[in-house]
């Protein structure tokens, strides 16, 4: 068990239609880490926040959005959602000045 | 939150054999490696990590072997076990980024 801790761990929803996960990250980690991982292209960096910023950003579509609260909890905006969103959505954490980065189990989304 | 879709190259191995992994990165400012295991299901695991200012470092049962000059990285698990059977991938990040890109990886088949 890694500490950090997704939610939901599953979730099928329809095309066009807007989900939201949730990310707990370590105790005392302040980064937070998006990553998505689709079937054909290995996992994908999307975003990270620090201590409630944005601090850099990956490939992530302008219908995705995240954002990190005063508690340093994390949430991943998904909309307008299309097939190809079916994907293993991660959020990682790390301590600031730390570089290893570790992940939560994952949030599978489907969309059909 | 299987791999299954990915054409992932495969490495075969006897239990008890030694196994070695080997990713190829792509940025010569990358200076810090890491190894993470993702077994079928599951989020990455830290495995071994390594800074460009090293060119091995050994954990248990585990060494990582960097070449800098070939922008080269490897990973040796000794005396292979059936646990150790999972998707390996190594990640890389460049000083004074908060960037992690990772490999495609590699799965790893012990045979009984």
């Amino acid at each position: 068990d890694s500490g950090v801790t997704q939610t939901p761990k599953h979730l099928i929803t329809a095309t066009g239609q807007r989900v939201t996960l949730r990310c707990s990250p370590r105790s005392g980690d302040l980064s937070v880490y998006w990553y998505q991982q689709s079937l054909d292209q290995g996992l994908q960096f999307l975003i990270q926040y620090y201590n409630g910023e944005e601090r850099a950003k990956g490939n992530i579509l302008e219908r995705f959005s995240a954002q990190q609260f005063p508690d340093l909890h994390s949430e991943l905006n998904l909309s307008s959602l299309e097939l190809g969103d079916s994907a293993l959505y991660f959020c990682a954490s790390s301590v600031e000045g730390e570089n290893t980065i570790y992940f939560g189990e994952g949030s599978w989304l489907t969309v059909v | 939150g299987e791999n299954v879709g990915l054409h992932l190259p495969t490495l075969s191995v006897q239990e008890g054999d030694n196994s070695i992994i080997n990713c190829a990165y792509s940025n010569s400012a990358s200076d810090y490696f890491i190894w993470y295991k993702q077994e079928s299901g599951k989020g990455p695991q830290f495995i071994i990590d390594i800074r460009s200012n090293m060119d091995k470092r050994q954990g248990q049962r585990v060494t990582v072997l960097l070449n800098k000059t070939v922008k080269h990285l490897s990973l040796q698990i000794a005396a292979t076990q059936p646990g150790d059977s999972a998707v390996y991938f190594c990640a890389e990040k460049a000083s004074g980024t908060y960037k992690y890109i990772f490999g495609t990886g590699t799965r790893l088949k012990v045979l009984a």
